[in-house]
């Protein structure tokens, strides 16, 4: 069956460090991958797209990889702060998905402490 | 910049009522798509628009429909309500991409919206 998988349990970092979120799906074949921010009772908040041919993204304090063939991204957030403190969903999309529509994965709950 | 608006930003309904959800897209944003996220859940895809034509269905209830307009603004209607439909209902919306029409993969960012609470009591 079809599968996202985030770490299910919050990650705890202190400020300053890097925090490394990891997306894992199964049976699928994404054209892209998404990653958003979503804070409690808010609408998820788009950060970074990357696409099946294209390895690495980066924007500012973010990178993230996508490694087609262990069918994983992996998103970073160096230099952290306790306003990075946040849920965050991968998302995948393209034809294997279903057209247009994003498949989130559970969402990984970031705390990061001063 | 501009941002994904909807409204109401809260709702609450009996069961058996029905229930209008407003969503206007970033302006020259073509596509509309709807997501429902339960308490503690991920956003479920329900339906989306590209040109005013319904370009994919995902998980939505028969008691649910939905349409988008000449001005690409687009209303999710629900009927019937049930206690289980109570939630939080997104709307997004991004810049073309429907794989059938143009043939080809559409990489589209999705931008959300502020997200309408129903409450159905």
């Amino acid at each position: 069956s079809q599968k996202i998988e985030q770490n299910s349990e919050a990650l705890n970092i202190q400020e300053g460090k890097t925090a490394t979120l990891t997306c894992n799906y199964t049976n699928y074949s994404p054209a892209y991958l998404q990653w958003y921010r979503q804070d409690p009772g808010r609408g998820p908040v788009f950060l970074l797209l990357i696409r099946e041919n294209e390895k690495e993204k980066r924007k500012e304090r973010l990178k993230v990889t996508f490694d087609t063939t262990l069918k994983q991204s992996l998103f970073h957030i160096t230099a952290s702060q306790p306003a990075d403190s946040a849920t965050y969903l991968c998302a995948l999309g393209g034809e294997n998905t279903g057209f247009q529509k994003l498949v989130f994965g559970t969402g990984t709950r970031l705390l990061v402490s001063p | 910049a501009a941002g994904v608006i909807q409204s109401p930003r809260h709702l609450i309904k009996e069961k058996r009522e029905t229930a209008t959800l407003k969503c206007y897209p970033i302006p020259r944003h073509d596509t509309v798509y709807w997501y429902q996220q339960g308490p503690g859940q991920d956003p479920q895809f329900l339906i989306s628009f590209y040109e005013k034509m319904q370009s994919d269905k995902g998980s939505i209830p028969d008691r649910f429909s939905a349409q988008q307009f000449s001005d690409y603004h687009s209303e999710l209607n629900m009927s019937s309500l049930e206690l289980g439909d109570s939630a939080l209902y997104f709307c997004a919306s991004s810049l073309g991409g429907d794989y059938s029409i143009s043939g080809g993969r559409g990489y589209n960012e999705q931008f959300f919206g502020p997200g309408t609470r129903l409450t159905v009591l």
